[in-house]
């Protein structure tokens, strides 16, 4: 069955520190791969997005990693902040439909 | 430049009462998604449009109904409610699936089903 698994556990990071989040997924071929931040009580608010053919993408901050071998994503806050705290979520759009297929997410907490 | 907008922000629903969500965006987007948020599921995709006049299923769609009767706007119908469409219901709209777009979200709206 077709899977996207993101951790499951929340993630503690000590400020500063570099945060790292992964995305795993199964039996998709993903035509690009999506990062989103959610707050409490809020919509999602895309970051980031990575081709299938693109290795790592960075934005400030933030660094993307895509391996198609190994069917991952990591996902990377540098210099992390507690206004970093949020719940990340990662989403697959897949080749050849007009989908978009989300993880169930993972809580960062930036402890100060 | 308001982005996504949905109607009502928060719905309380007696079991087997209909109603209507509305979603609009001002962005001039061809595709535009309803998607429902529980704990411990994700964001899991209803149905969604990918222009005017069309309308596909998604993930979860049944128990919904939607129309998109104009480019700017998708309502998302519940028929006949029921506890289990209790949710965080959020709509949001891209561009295109040609481009590699990004899905600008709206604020969502809380409903449950008693």
């Amino acid at each position: 069955s077709q899977k996207i698994e993101q951790n499951s556990e929340a993630l503690n990071i000590q400020e500063g520190k570099t945060a790292t989040l992964t995305c795993n997924y199964t039996n998709y071929s993903p035509a690009y791969l999506q990062w989103y931040r959610q707050d409490p009580g809020r919509g999602p608010v895309f970051l980031l997005l990575i081709r299938e053919n693109e290795k790592e993408k960075r934005k400030e901050r933030l660094k993307v990693t895509f391996d198609t071998t190994l069917k991952q994503s990591l996902f990377h806050i540098t210099a992390s902040q507690p206004a970093d705290s949020a719940t990340y979520l990662c989403a697959l759009r897949l080749n050849r439909d007009d989908k978009i297929i989300f993880g169930k997410g993972t809580r960062l907490h930036i402890l100060p | 430049n308001a982005g996504v907008t949905q109607t009502p922000k928060f719905r309380v629903l007696k079991t087997g009462q209909s109603m209507t969500l509305l979603c609009a965006q001002d962005m001039n987007h061809e595709y535009m998604y309803w998607y429902r948020q529980d704990p411990g599921m994700g964001l899991r995709l209803i149905h969604y449009s990918v222009g005017e006049g069309t309308t596909a299923k998604g993930e979860v769609p049944d128990g919904y109904n939607v129309s998109r009767l104009k480019k700017q706007n998708f309502l998302l119908g519940l028929e006949s409610a029921a506890p289990s469409q209790t949710s965080v219901y959020f709509c949001a709209s891209s561009y295109s699936r040609r481009s590699y777009n990004e899905q600008f979200f709206g604020p969502g709206t809380r409903l449950t089903v008693l």
